[in-house]
């Protein structure tokens, strides 16, 4: 079983909608990361959040961690081509585990 | 912050050769992790490279086949030996504070034909 998940797999939408991403752990998590990953290179650290009920942003880019820690919604205001990618989610847990999620794959038609 | 930079970014290698991957980190970093990332897919850890001691390997992956080097804190190494088709992967490093992953390298396309 994934110890991550993300809804939804992939998502299509026209430039200028809004879109939110999940991430989703059965589990309480002690720190959780968002990634984005254009195709073919490495992955960009977007933001990281520890406290529960924490919000960061990042140009149009909002994430929230929910009170339990076992949550976490990317959501993305009036997307932009320049947004397309793969979306992944990270988190560590008790032990030093570090899993990542199983990715958002979006695309932005202009 | 830290930059990686990470070489090869891509190759085409034969079936039951090697490659090695390089990671040079502009900044002095404990630990190292190197991840594979399968067509399609999330990232799976490898190993993670402690300098100076033998590296930590995740279930599923040997030292025999993915041999890593960490010479100092700066730079490390992964090869992936005698490849087969199922190698074909994306090899990332990366480095981050508190254990956690933060800043990858570019990456490594490896086609194994």
């Amino acid at each position: 079983s994934q110890e991550l998940e993300q809804s939804p797999q992939s998502l299509i939408v026209q430039e200028g909608k809004n879109l939110t991403i999940n991430c989703t752990s059965s589990k309480t998590l002690y720190g959780l990361y968002w990634y984005k990953q254009k195709y073919g290179e490495g992955l960009i650290f977007l933001m990281m959040l520890q406290k529960g009920g924490e919000e960061k942003s990042h140009e149009k880019i909002t994430a929230k961690l929910d009170e339990k820690k076992q949550q976490s919604s990317l959501h993305i205001t009036a997307s932009q081509p320049s947004h397309a990618g793969i979306y992944l989610c990270g988190a560590d847990r008790a032990g030093n585990q570090f899993y990542f999620g199983t990715g958002t794959s979006l695309t932005v038609i202009p | 912050s830290a930059v990686i930079s990470q070489k090869p970014s891509r190759d085409i290698c034969q079936r039951g050769t090697s490659l090695t991957i390089q990671c040079q980190v502009d900044s002095q970093v404990t630990m190292m992790f190197w991840y594979r990332q399968q067509p399609g897919q999330s990232l799976t850890l490898i190993a993670t490279a402690n300098q100076g001691s033998e590296a930590t390997y995740e279930s599923g992956f040997v030292i025999d086949k993915f041999p890593i080097s960490r010479p100092n804190l700066t730079f490390s190494t992964l090869t992936v030996s005698n490849m087969s088709p199922e190698d074909s992967s994306i090899y990332l490093c990366s480095v981050g504070p508190q254990g956690a992953p933060v800043y990858f390298g570019a990456g490594t396309r490896l086609s194994v034909l």
